[in-house]
């Protein structure tokens, strides 16, 4: 049972160029969230979807863009990369039952 | 101001001693209250989760809230090396708002042989 799987695990971009963290789980569960992590301002969310189909900003969601593929997969896109989202990112699913954040194990990028 | 403060420390504690970690938060809205677990280049795990005023023990782990005061804390009793990691508490309102957390900044805990 692997979880909450995110890919990359690193990566350097330079200012400007884009890309896009993926995210999978494999618990059937119905709401994905993207946090980021920066050091003294703890994890702080940025987009999230409720249930395959819907997406909805949360805290941060500026220079960023989501796609809910399917149940599954909740993708996240950095456009123009700027050297303020040099961040480690998480992707996490709910266990609504429990109110449980499952975790992924981060991606941790760099934009120079 | 933050919604959520706490300590960052870093903490360092021999084992077996009785850890306290803290936070204090401003918006009155919160109603659920969590504290997550992270070790070093890892996500972040759900350790307690607690939604009432008053004590909620698991093992060696108790956690508190006191909704008129606007604090949270989780006490670590015989604490071991293997607590040794970064603690969060998070919270978030009522309704609808599954796993839209606010985060405090975490506190970093080492427990020394």
């Amino acid at each position: 049972n692997a979880g909450v799987t995110q890919t990359p695990k690193f990566q350097v971009l330079k200012t400007g160029q884009s890309m896009t963290l993926q995210c999978a789980q494999d618990m059937n569960h119905n709401s994905m969230y993207w946090y980021r992590q920066d050091p003294g301002m703890g994890l702080r969310l940025i987009y999230y979807s409720a249930s395959e189909g819907t997406t909805d900003k949360g805290e941060v969601p500026n220079g960023y863009n989501v796609s809910r593929l399917n149940k599954r997969e909740f993708s996240l896109r950095l456009e123009s990369a700027a050297p303020s989202q040099t961040s480690v990112y998480f992707c996490a699913s709910l266990d609504r039952t429990f109110e449980k954040l499952f975790f992924g194990s981060g991606t941790q990028l760099s934009v120079l | 101001q933050k919604e959520v403060e706490q300590d960052p420390g870093p903490l360092s504690v021999p084992e077996g001693a009785i850890v306290s970690l803290n936070c204090t938060y401003s918006n009155s809205a919160f109603q659920y209250f969590m504290w997550y677990r992270q070790y070093s280049r890892k996500g972040p795990e759900l350790l307690m989760y607690t939604y009432s005023s008053g004590n909620k023990e698991d093992g060696r782990f108790t956690a508190q809230v006191d909704k008129s005061s606007k604090y949270i804390s989780l006490f670590i009793r015989d604490s071991q090396p293997s607590d040794s990691a970064t603690y969060l508490c998070a919270m978030r309102t009522g309704g609808t708002s599954y796993g839209k957390l606010t985060f405090g900044q975490g506190t970093i805990l080492t427990v020394h042989p």
